[in-house]
């Protein structure tokens, strides 16, 4: 079973603040790598997926980058809006095993960006 | 953009009665549908891939007999919980993929409580 961990669990900034938080995922067997924005009352909206190692992804002010030799990415938002307050998961996707085309995703990092 | 529906966003029934949620794609055909339930303050974790056409797979740990999958075309999956019990209150929410490893379009998720 994949061990997905976001961290922090959640985070408050003020509007104007850049921020990032962390995805770690298991490097072995690794395939993809999923970022999903989730806001209150809505459904999950993909972010980013991401394959290589190096990869670096942007839309808008928010970019993320993906080392898979060590296993983790980060999400990066630059100039932060009340407007970006959501849950961010992350989730993994592995090509072996019991885990073969599953993504398992992270518990989220919670944003609030406070006016 | 792609969208997947999913009804009822909420659901109230008494224990022993069954419940069933569906979960439609609008505008693709989705030969793949996720079903994942997510408890409070966890991640959301993977029931069972639903597969057009042929049984689904359920993951380790739940009760195939309890979660009735059917994907009988290829643009709606159902999820029936049967003779549900206050334990089976969670938050359950399907998703669909274009095309192997593309992002997920969720639906809205079913708040499901049994009393």
């Amino acid at each position: 079973i994949l061990n997905v961990e976001q961290s922090p669990q959640s985070l408050h900034v003020q509007e104007g603040d850049s921020t990032n938080f962390t995805c770690s995922f298991p490097s072995s067997n690794f395939y993809a790598l999923h970022w999903y924005r989730w806001e209150t009352a809505k459904s999950p909206e993909a972010l980013f997926v991401m394959t290589l190692n190096g990869d670096e992804k942007k839309k808008g002010r928010i970019s993320a980058t993906l080392n898979t030799k060590e296993g983790y990415s980060y999400l990066y938002i630059k100039g932060s809006q009340p407007e970006d307050s959501a849950t961010y998961l992350c989730a993994s996707l592995n090509a072996g095993g019991t885990s073969y085309g599953k993504l398992t995703f992270g518990q989220g990092t919670i944003l609030t960006v406070h006016p | 953009g792609a969208v997947v529906s999913q009804h009822p966003s909420r659901v109230i029934c008494k224990s022993g009665t069954s419940v069933k949620i569906e979960c439609r794609s609008l505008d693709f055909q989705a030969t793949t549908m996720f079903w994942y339930r997510q408890f409070p303050k966890q991640s959301l974790m993977l029931m069972a891939t639903s597969n057009e056409g042929s049984k689904a797979t359920y993951e380790q740990g739940v009760e195939k007999d309890k979660f009735l999958i059917n994907h009988a075309s290829l643009t709606l999956s159902t999820l029936t919980v049967t003779s549900a019990h206050p334990e089976d209150s969670s938050f359950y929410i399907c998703s669909a993929w274009e095309q192997e490893n593309s992002p997920l379009h969720f639906g809205n998720g079913t708040r499901l409580t049994v009393t």
